[in-house]
């Protein structure tokens, strides 16, 4: 167990519409980063939060948004759902200061029909 | 641009043996960090083993090697004595600097998948 906690761990739905996965770093962690693993594009970078605030965007849609709440926890939301957002979606989190080992949380797989 | 190469899609290895699975890295950072996950069948990503840029000796975890040839850039992943639950697909990556400031994202490879045999 990563100590990363994600919810739901399977979530199927429909064309058009807009899901949240969520996303507990593990106790101290303050950077949370989501990632995206499809067949086609393997695993990428989406975006990264420190503290709060958004540190870094890779190749994420722009029907796609996240936050970092005071709490730390976050929030990945998707919107417009097409066919190929159908994917595993990841949240890590890593420790500040020195460490920035990744630790990965279980996953939402998101099906779209 | 950072890229990571994993030239093995699938790989077999019979139990307690010795495997190897390669990775080679491009980068043109002079600081950056080199990982190695494991993803079961069940999916979750877990975290094996970190080399440095700067580390001089070779990074170990248990039964986890990294082969760390810098001039080569090439950051193998070793395995002794298998077992069947090291059945998987391993996943090699990198990320831009290990300490702070910049993005740490992760850079995956394609992944080797690795089957144990009895």
């Amino acid at each position: 167990d990563s100590g990363v906690t994600q919810t739901p761990k399977h979530l199927i739905t429909a064309t058009g519409q807009r899901v949240t996965l969520r996303c507990s770093p593990r106790s101290g962690d303050l950077s949370v980063y989501w990632y995206q693993q499809s067949l086609d594009q393997g695993l990428q970078f989406l975006i990264q939060y420190y503290n709060g605030e958004e540190r870094a965007k890779g190749n994420i849609l722009e029907r796609f948004s996240a936050q970092q709440f005071p709490d730390l926890h976050s929030e990945l939301n998707l919107s417009s759902l097409e066919l190929g957002d159908s994917a595993l979606y990841f949240c890590a989190s890593s420790p500040s200061g020195e460490g920035n080992t990744q630790y990965f949380g279980p996953g939402t797989r998101l099906t779209v029909l | 641009a950072q890229k990571i190469t994993q030239t093995q899609p699938g790989m077999f290895v019979q139990e307690k043996e010795a495997v190897t699975l390669d990775c080679t890295y491009d980068t043109s950072d002079q600081s950056y960090g080199l990982f190695w996950y494991k993803q079961p069948s069940s999916g979750e990503m877990i975290f094996l083993i970190y080399q440095g840029s700067y580390d001089e000796q070779n990074a170990t975890e248990g039964r986890y090697s990294l082969n760390f040839q810098k001039a080569r850039k090439s950051a193998n992943l070793v395995i002794s004595a298998s077992q069947l639950g090291d059945s998987a697909m391993y996943f090699c990556a990198m990320t831009k600097s290990r300490y702070g400031g910049a993005t740490n994202k992760l850079i995956f490879g394609t992944g080797t998948l690795l089957a144990v045999q009895p």
